[in-house]
């Protein structure tokens, strides 16, 4: 599996945009561009996926860079409820594959 | 959208002692569901790939015989810890593609049952 780099730990301020950085040197051509996202005591949730454009929905945006190597989830206003562990995952988009989680991003939101 | 439901979202059972944790998809059919494990800080670590009507497949190092799974059906996967003991409390979390949306392959979890074992 191509593996990604996240930060350990990010604050940010409530109620301001939230950049949440992953390197992925060694995506291939098939990998989508993953995120889920983990509240405390809770299962993961997705959050949004990508393949080479830009990408937005109700909970965030995909910024992917234009090599493909890095990608950046965006976050437009945080609030208190988006504090949580933020993980970027290679995946293909298709069959059945497994998804390996990484150490993730632990979001803390300052109020 | 797509929901998965586990149960029970707490265990606390005797060392020894067998427990089975429950996972469903509520409206949709899942051939596929994923069964993983998180300790205190630590990220998820899949466990096993359950597929509906066939034997489970389970990651290096889980033992198959003490962590049983049956998917006997499209909307019902389950994980049997066998003989419980304190190393086995953990985070159970579970997970599952909808069948009618895999070209998304996008996975949709449980809310996790966690297990103490005494």
């Amino acid at each position: 599996d191509a593996k990604t780099t996240q930060p350990n730990s990010m604050e940010s301020n409530e109620e301001e945009p939230v950049h949440l950085p992953c390197n992925h040197s060694t995506i291939s051509g098939t990998d989508y561009i993953h995120w889920y996202r983990q509240l405390p005591s809770q299962g993961p949730e997705y959050v949004i996926h990508g393949l080479t454009s830009n990408v937005n929905n109700r909970m965030a945006s995909l910024a992917i860079a234009e090599d493909r190597k890095s990608s950046t989830l965006i976050l437009h206003r945080a609030t208190l409820r988006d504090a949580a562990v933020y993980y970027c995952i290679l995946h293909p988009n298709f069959g059945n594959e497994k998804l390996t989680f990484g150490t993730g991003t632990r979001l803390t939101i300052i109020p | 959208g797509a929901v998965v439901s586990q149960h029970p979202s707490r265990v606390i059972c005797k060392s020894g002692t067998s427990v089975k944790i429950e996972c469903r998809s509520l409206d949709f059919q899942a051939t596929t569901m994923f069964w993983y494990r998180q300790f205190p800080k630590q990220s998820l670590m899949l466990m096993a790939t359950s597929n509906e009507g066939s034997k489970a497949t389970y990651e290096q190092g889980v033992e198959k015989d003490k962590f049983l799974i049956n998917h006997a059906s499209l909307t019902l996967s389950t994980l049997t810890v066998t003989s419980a003991h304190p190393e086995d409390s953990s985070f159970y979390i579970c997970s599952a593609r909808d069948r009618a949306n895999s070209g998304a392959n996008v996975l949709t979890f449980g809310a996790g049952s966690r297990l103490t074992v005494l």
